[in-house]
């Protein structure tokens, strides 16, 4: 059974600091893997997705790495704003799963970035 | 381009009473999901339709839990009797070709 692991729970940093969140997954054979965030009160938004046979993925300041055979994934925000503030979710799309498309999530890490 | 939609945001019912949730996902996505987040947890799959086939319902409390995409669009879950445990935001998701899926808002449910 596929688990997902996210550390830290909660990270709280000044602003303009680089940060590196961390997921981790129990078992290689994934389809691929996404970066989500989530704001209070809001649905989840992606922010990377990296398919099982790349090593990574850039979108703006942010970059997501992907080591298979590890089981591990980071997310790495330069020069953090107030505006990430949020919780950020790591998931993956287990492979073999027939037609189903399901994620498996970790339980988030909670970013706070101070003003 | 309309994102996915899902209303009442949120819903306060009494155990055993039953309620149901709507959704629709953006047009010409043929996937559809329901996905249940009990608060410090991440999402779970509850089920995962094809236009309005059912692919993977695994993790449905066929119990009580209930869904249904007719005509291939919307989509409903229906919760009937609730109970404690059931309070979470249950978020609707739709997909085109099976990479990212895209979230609506969700609807918050408080069973008391």
């Amino acid at each position: 059974k596929q688990e997902v692991t996210q550390i830290p729970a909660a990270l709280s940093v000044p602003e303009g600091e680089n940060l590196v969140l961390n997921c981790s997954f129990t078992d290689s054979a994934i389809y691929n893997l996404q970066w989500f965030r989530q704001d209070p009160g809001k649905g989840l938004t992606s922010l990377l997705l990296i398919q099982s046979s790349q090593r990574e993925q850039t979108s703006g300041r942010l970059n997501a790495s992907l080591d298979k055979s590890s089981g591990r994934s980071t997310l790495y925000i330069a020069a953090s704003q107030p505006g990430d503030s949020a919780t950020y979710l790591c998931a993956v799309r287990p492979a073999s799963q027939g037609g189903s498309e399901k994620l498996v999530f970790g339980k988030g890490t909670k970013l706070t970035v101070n003003p | 381009e309309a994102g996915v939609a899902q209303s009442p945001r949120y819903k306060i019912i009494e155990k055993r009473q039953s309620v149901a949730f709507w959704c629709n996902p953006i047009s010409g996505h043929a996937t559809l999901y329901w996905y249940q987040q009990i608060l410090g947890q991440g999402p779970k799959l509850l089920i995962q339709f094809q236009n309005n086939g059912v692919v993977d319902d695994s993790q449905l409390p066929k119990d009580r839990f209930s869904a249904e995409r007719l005509k291939g669009v919307d989509s409903t879950l229906k919760i009937q009797p609730a109970k404690l445990e059931d309070s979470a935001v249950y978020l609707c998701a739709s997909s085109f070709g099976g990479n990212i899926q895209y979230f609506g808002a969700g609807t918050r449910l408080s069973v008391l």
